[in-house]
């Protein structure tokens, strides 16, 4: 089946504490892109990856890393968590050509 | 700063009825225009999407009328279904060399059986 994979789905975490958000897709897109979402904010784009190696900040990037050293994997990394970065996280991808992203179910983070 | 302004923000429609959610943008280098739809514990899915070239684009019982001048650009539900209910995000972007994709802030539609 064709999907994007994060894990883990539900994280309670320590303030400082590093963590790392795993997203996999299986489709071989080019693009991917992380999104955090707040009630009452949408959806906010943290950083995106056009390809291998090539990775560019969205508009949310303080505090969050990230990397992608190959195609099918983009992990999202917090080195020092803070109570603010508590949110529902999501991965996306899409393939070169066509425009609509295939997201996957959703990461919950909370920072304590 | 927001780039897209969604509204309303919930909207509770009978069975039958039309469904409208309405977005502006200010940049105009946005060249398309995606709407999203997100059940609960779901990610978002893509419904439907538009670019500025087209002033209306219909799939079923939904479509997006699209109004370039006023930067403007809205979803239409027809004949609304339970069914439908979820949260709706319009969205916009830059083709081409770019990622950024922008969402608005969300509606919550609840359809009434």
């Amino acid at each position: 089946e064709a999907q994007v994979t994060q894990n883990p789905r539900y994280l309670i975490t320590v303030t400082g504490k590093k963590l790392t958000v795993t997203c996999s897709q299986n489709m071989n897109h080019e693009y991917m892109s992380w999104y955090r979402q707040d009630p009452g904010l949408g959806l906010r784009q943290i950083y995106y990856s056009m390809n291998v190696e090539v990775t560019d900040k969205g508009d949310v990037p303080e505090g969050y890393k990230v990397s992608r050293k190959e195609k099918r994997n983009f992990p999202l990394i917090l080195e020092s968590p803070s109570p603010n970065q508590t949110s529902l996280y999501f991965c996306a991808s899409r393939e070169r050509g066509r425009y609509g992203y295939t997201f996957g179910s959703g990461t919950r983070l909370t920072v304590v | 700063q927001q780039q897209v302004k969604q509204s309303p923000q919930s909207l509770i429609v009978q069975k039958g009825g039309i469904s409208i959610i309405n977005c502006a943008y200010e940049n105009t280098a946005f060249d398309y225009f995606p709407w999203y739809q997100q059940f609960p514990g779901k990610g978002p899915a893509l419904l439907i999407a538009i670019r500025p070239d087209v002033s209306e684009k219909k799939e079923g019982r939904f479509t997006i009328s699209f109004n370039k001048s006023a930067k403007q650009f809205s979803l239409h539900i027809m004949d609304s279904q339970p069914g439908d209910s979820a949260t709706y995000f319009c969205a916009a972007s830059i083709q081409g060399g770019s990622e950024k994709l922008v969402f608005g802030k969300g509606t919550k539609l609840t359809v009434n059986p």
